[in-house]
């Protein structure tokens, strides 16, 4: 199985920071990586597939980058609406696919 | 615009067989899409448990594949899960997703349920 390492588990950030998480995996997958948004009670939220595409419809303050192993997810200006657990997922290899752990982002 | 809805009890007897049914709307199941089951612990993180596409074609966990059963259900456009011999441990948020396949990319889930609270409790 291809493993996920989220960092960090969780972070306290203010309104208007920049933000970055990494997602770093066992092996290189290339670029089948997807970032997802889940806040409390509710669904994950698909925000950015082959590592950096935009889904359509997320505001392009979220953009990701990486490749190979290293990936990184960032919130260019954190908006109040943003505080949620993001997790990472690679598609590269089936069964299984693997999510990272999550980091909660929490007001500071 | 694709909708899916999980349906199923909210409470299974341990060693029980927990079934779940994802309903499709707004667009066919018979779709180039892979149909997905994740699930979610209380306070943990996400675990894939499988998936299956329209022609028959199924991927599962292994940490689950012994117990799990996936099927489509084409004529009423909806897919099922099916996970035996459940134990305290199968407590979660039960979610159906879709996963669409992306050029130069892997799929991603790109469509969720809304998820359903199964409890395995005697």
């Amino acid at each position: 199985d291809i493993q996920m390492t989220q960092s960090p588990s969780s972070l306290s950030a203010s309104v208007g920071d920049r933000v970055t998480i990494t997602c770093r995996t066992s092996q290189t997958i290339n670029n089948f990586l997807n970032w997802y948004q889940q806040k409390p009670g509710k669904a994950p939220k698909l925000l950015i597939y082959a590592a950096s595409t935009l889904q359509s419809g997320v505001p392009s303050r979220f953009s990701g980058s990486g490749s190979g192993t290293d990936f990184t997810l960032t919130i260019s200006s954190l908006q109040p609406e943003d505080f949620a657990t993001y997790y990472c997922q690679q598609s590269y290899t089936t069964p299984p696919l693997t999510f990272g752990g999550g980091t909660k982002v929490e007001i500071k | 615009q694709v909708q899916l809805q999980e349906s199923g009890p909210g409470l299974v007897k341990p060693s029980g067989t927990l079934s779940l049914t994802c309903a499709v709307s707004g667009g066919s199941i018979s779709s180039s899409n892979w149909w997905t089951w994740v699930r979610q612990s209380p306070g943990k993180g996400l675990e894939w448990i499988g998936e299956m596409y329209h022609s028959g074609s199924t991927n599962y966990n292994p940490s689950l594949k012994s117990r799990v059963t996936i099927s489509v259900d084409k004529s009423t456009n909806h897919f099922s899960l099916k996970l035996s011999s459940v134990t305290a441990a199968d407590t979660a948020v039960y979610f159906c997703a879709r996963k669409r396949y992306y050029d130069r990319s892997g799929g991603a889930f790109d469509i969720w349920g809304q998820g359903t609270l199964v409890v395995v409790s005697s």
